[in-house]
């Protein structure tokens, strides 16, 4: 079963400071792999995609990582801002064939304090 | 570029009452997903159109969800009758293509349903 694990599922950090966040699938066949931020009540946006050969990407004070062997992704926000708190969303996008699709995580809820 | 566009914003509801909601995609977009997503949780697929046919509806609650998009172009959602549990976010989204074509989904703000 195509499953996407996120960890933390929370995270509180001040304002300046980074953090990592982590997703683990097991989504099979790997096409991409995109993180997304969704803001409250908005719809998520993408940050980032990598491909099965990608090891790393960045957008900003956003990092992504890839090891596609582990099956492990990372988010990496730099210098946070206070406009950084929202839910960060693995997703996975798959292609089998004739048939493809989205598996998302659930999110890591983010807060920066001031 | 205009996004994705969906009404109504809010609804609330009785369970057991019928519910629509409405999603025009990004001009040219070939793709359209439903989601749902419950407070806390990430979305989950209900329905996946390509042009106007359905593509993956296996999540989909068949026996009260419905959907439809007529024309390939703009598409709705219905549930009939509601169910408490039936609250949450739901998100259209539309693509160029098919995930497996390597293009963006891009999401509209969404609909949250309170069923009471």
């Amino acid at each position: 079963k195509n499953q996407v694990e996120q960890s933390p599922q929370s995270l509180i950090i001040l304002e300046g400071k980074n953090c990592t966040l982590q997703c683990n699938y097991t989504v099979s066949p790997f096409s991409n792999l995109r993180w997304y931020k969704q803001d409250t009540g908005r719809g998520p946006v993408s940050l980032t995609i990598m491909t099965f050969s990608e090891n790393t990407k960045s957008n900003g004070r956003y990092t992504a990582t890839l090891d596609a062997d582990t099956k492990q992704s990372s988010l990496h926000i730099t210098a946070s801002q206070l406009s950084d708190s929202a839910s960060y969303i693995c997703v996975v996008e798959w292609f089998n064939g004739g048939a493809d699709g989205l598996t998302f995580g659930k999110g890591t809820h983010l807060i920066i304090q001031p | 570029e205009a996004g994705v566009a969906q009404s109504p914003r809010y609804k609330i509801i009785e369970k057991r009452q019928s519910v629509a909601f409405w999603c025009n995609p990004i001009s040219g977009h070939a793709t359209l997903y439903w989601y749902q997503q419950i407070l806390g949780q990430g979305p989950k697929l209900l329905i996946q159109f390509q042009n106007n046919g359905v593509v993956d509806d296996s999540q989909l609650p068949k026996d009260r969800f419905s959907a439809e998009r007529l024309k390939g172009v703009d598409s709705t959602l219905k549930i009939q009758p509601a169910k408490l549990e039936d609250s949450a976010v739901y998100l259209c989204a539309s693509s160029l293509d098919t995930p497996g074509a390597n293009t963006e989904a891009f999401f509209g703000q969404g609909t949250r349903l309170t069923v009471v």
